[in-house]
């Protein structure tokens, strides 16, 4: 879908160690997404961007930062993951009047 | 900050039957937006609607947002399998901001053949 892609797929890590998880779109949108989804929660709001190097955050950035240097990339990192951030995360681009296009998700288990 | 409140949670219905899920906001919205999500796959958009009142179909499904713009409904006629999934309302505030779509929590459409 609007040539979104999620890169990895999957990942398992340990609880202390960091973790970026990547965000590439080809379409040149500049609102860029950061959901997390959990069970009972939805879709939550961790970090967004309206443009390079133009961020800020949403609903639930505690233990998140971002960085989007290129138009086309949108990265998340965790930088000392924790139990409590095993979680999917979804990426969306868009500007909320248009519809968001979503990846396919990031499935991240921190043990 | 904006709320969503989506309900119900989990909905059982018999293939055939229909299937309803309201979407209520804290505040007023400048529009509302409907995504379905398959098991194991991610939110895809379905909708939006902008105006008061206003009332949309794809086929089997009939959306609506209310007069207020605070509250909105999907209703699916005659479930079938193939809408088995997880239905989200997702509203943007009047402000139009750019930390875009506040999500409701969902409700899971499960079907019985």
């Amino acid at each position: 879908d609007a040539g979104i892609t999620q890169s990895p797929r999957h990942k398992v890590t340990e609880t202390g160690t960091p973790v970026t998880l990547r965000c590439h779109q080809t379409e040149n949108h500049r609102y860029m997404y950061w959901y997390r989804q959990d069970p009972g929660h939805g879709l939550r709001l961790i970090h967004y961007s309206y443009g390079v190097k133009d961020t800020d955050k949403g609903e639930v950035s505690d233990g998140y930062s971002v960085s989007r240097s290129k138009t086309e990339d949108f990265l998340l990192t965790l930088e000392s993951a924790t139990s409590s951030q095993t979680s999917v995360y979804f990426c969306a681009v868009g500007q909320g009047a248009q519809g968001y296009t979503f990846g396919s998700g990031t499935r991240l288990t921190v043990v | 900050g904006q709320q969503v409140m989506q309900i119900p949670q989990y909905q059982h219905v018999q293939e055939g039957e229909d299937f309803t899920t309201y979407c209520n906001s804290s505040t007023t919205l400048s529009n509302i937006q409907w995504y379905k999500q398959r098991p194991g796959g991610h939110p895809v958009f379905l909708i939006q609607l902008v105006k008061s009142g206003e009332v949309k179909k794809q086929k089997r499904l009939t959306f609506q947002f209310g007069e207020a713009k605070k509250n909105s409904s999907l209703h699916i006629t005659a479930t079938q399998t193939t809408d088995v999934g997880t239905y989200f309302c997702a509203g943007l505030g009047s402000g139009g901001g750019a930390d875009g779509l506040t999500f409701g929590k969902g409700t899971h459409l499960i079907i019985q053949p």
